[in-house]
């Protein structure tokens, strides 16, 4: 069964520091692995999406790498803002067959940055 | 930013009552989804479209239809809404199997 699994659960930093998410996945065969921001009450937003061939990538302050043989993932997030508090949702997508496309989502982790 | 809107935003409604949850985007994407999300958990998918007339069942069982007739439009219906369909329902939207884009959400509450 393709699982996706996300630590911590949730995490509170302070303002300005760096913090890393975890993201561990079963899903096979695999074609790409995203990151999302979800704000309290509203949609999901893309931050980043690696393929199979990519091990970093960045979006401002957010870095997300992937290692396709461990199936892990990050997301570190730097110099944190109060903005950054949000759910961190890791989405793999399957590839091949009729799993083409289909996508796993993790539970989430809560980041909620402090003053 | 997407172009994917959602109303209504939030709806407390009674047991037994119809109710339609709208969805429109104005990307021109083919691919529509519905997933339903509780508090804390992770999205599941209850409704997929390929295109216009195209509607399949996502890997969470749920009562709900819905309906592609639009490109832009893919409603979600209930015909008499329970308790337990009270949740965030989030609709999406993407080219082809790229990055898929969400809408606001709607809150559903059912006393």
């Amino acid at each position: 069964k393709n699982q996706v699994e996300q630590s911590p659960q949730s995490l509170i930093i302070l303002e300005g520091k760096n913090c890393t998410l975890q993201c561990n996945y079963t899903v096979s065969p695999f074609s790409n692995l995203r990151w999302y921001k979800q704000d309290t009450g509203r949609g999901p937003v893309s931050l980043t999406i690696m393929t199979f061939s990519e091990n970093t990538k960045s979006n401002g302050r957010y870095t997300a790498t992937l290692d396709a043989d461990t199936k892990q993932s990050s997301l570190h997030i730097t110099a944190s803002q109060l903005s950054d508090s949000a759910s961190y949702i890791c989405v793999v997508s399957a590839a091949g067959g009729t799993s083409y496309g289909k996508l796993t989502f993790g539970q989430g982790t809560i980041l909620t940055v402090h003053p | 930013e997407a172009d994917i809107y959602q109303t209504p935003r939030y709806l407390v409604i009674g047991t037994g009552k119809k109710i339609t949850l709208e969805c429109s985007q104005t990307m021109g994407h083919d691919k529509m989804y519905w997933y339903q999300q509780d508090p804390g958990m992770e999205l599941h998918l209850i409704h997929y479209s390929y295109g216009v007339n195209s509607t399949e069942k996502g890997d969470l069982s749920s009562e709900s239809t819905v309906s592609r007739i639009r490109t832009e439009h893919f409603p979600l219906t209930l015909e008499s809404a329970r308790p337990s369909h009270t949740s965030q329902y989030l609709c999406a939207s993407s080219e082809s199997v790229g990055t898929q884009y969400f809408g606001p959400g709607t809150r559903l509450t059912v006393l």
